[in-house]
């Protein structure tokens, strides 16, 4: 069975400062792997994705996220947060041997103080 | 195309009634899935389809749930009986096919419902 692990509720950071959100995974196979976004009464919005390749990631509005096989994490990140960046983010997991399900992540609430 | 779109965008319902939502994927996407979202939780995966073939169905769709795609282009989620356990918002998403497209699913925003 694949799951998401996002150990903190909440993440409190401040305007300029660099912001990380933590994942981590298990999967019985090669993982995809996935952030989204979720801003109040909008739907999921998709940041990036790690499939193969460089373990460094680039997504939308400047987030970025770091592969790390041996300790099966997949850490979202940005060098310098904004106060839109505040929103609900969310990992998700899929076993690459070819099920669609998509596991996510129960959330981490990201808050950006001015 | 504006993406996935979702009807109702909320539905409110006396608990033993029975319920249908309708999602409309992105033209040309293949793929098509359903979801449930409660609060505080995120997104559970419900069933997936490519075209009209419902492909994998989560533990979580009882049999008073049942979805279908018949020709392959939008989809619909059918609550029988409905509990207050199954007050949720219910996401559709869809996703393209083939070698080398993207994987990740586009979401809708998602159908609320309150059982009451």
């Amino acid at each position: 069975a694949q799951s998401v692990a996002q150990p903190e509720d909440q993440v409190n950071v401040a305007e300029g400062n660099p912001l990380t959100v933590k994942c981590t995974y298990s999967v019985s196979g090669n993982p995809y792997l996935f952030w989204y976004v979720q801003y109040p009464n909008r739907g999921l919005q998709f940041l990036l994705k790690y499939i193969t390749g460089d373990n460094l990631v680039k997504g939308s509005y400047g987030f970025e996220a770091e592969f790390n096989k041996s300790q099966t994490s997949f850490h979202l990140k940005k060098p310098s947060a904004l106060v839109s960046d505040s929103a609900l983010y969310f990992c998700a997991v899929r076993d690459g041997g070819g099920y669609q399900k998509v596991t996510f992540g129960t959330g981490t609430k990201l808050q950006v103080i001015p | 195309d504006t993406g996935v779109s979702q009807d109702p965008r909320h539905k409110i319902t006396k608990r033993g009634q029975n319920v249908t939502f309708r999602c409309d994927p992105i033209s040309e996407h293949n793929r098509l899935y359903w979801y449930r979202q409660t609060l505080g939780q995120g997104p559970e995966f419900l069933t997936y389809f490519q075209n009209e073939a419902q492909l994998e169905k989560s533990r979580l769709l009882s049999d008073r749930f049942s979805a279908e795609r018949p020709k392959g282009s939008f989809s619909t989620l059918e609550i029988q009986r409905t509990e207050q356990g199954d007050s949720a918002m219910y996401l559709c998403a869809s996703s393209p096919t083939g070698q080398g497209l993207n994987t990740e699913a586009f979401f809708g925003q998602g159908t609320r419902l309150t059982v009451v």
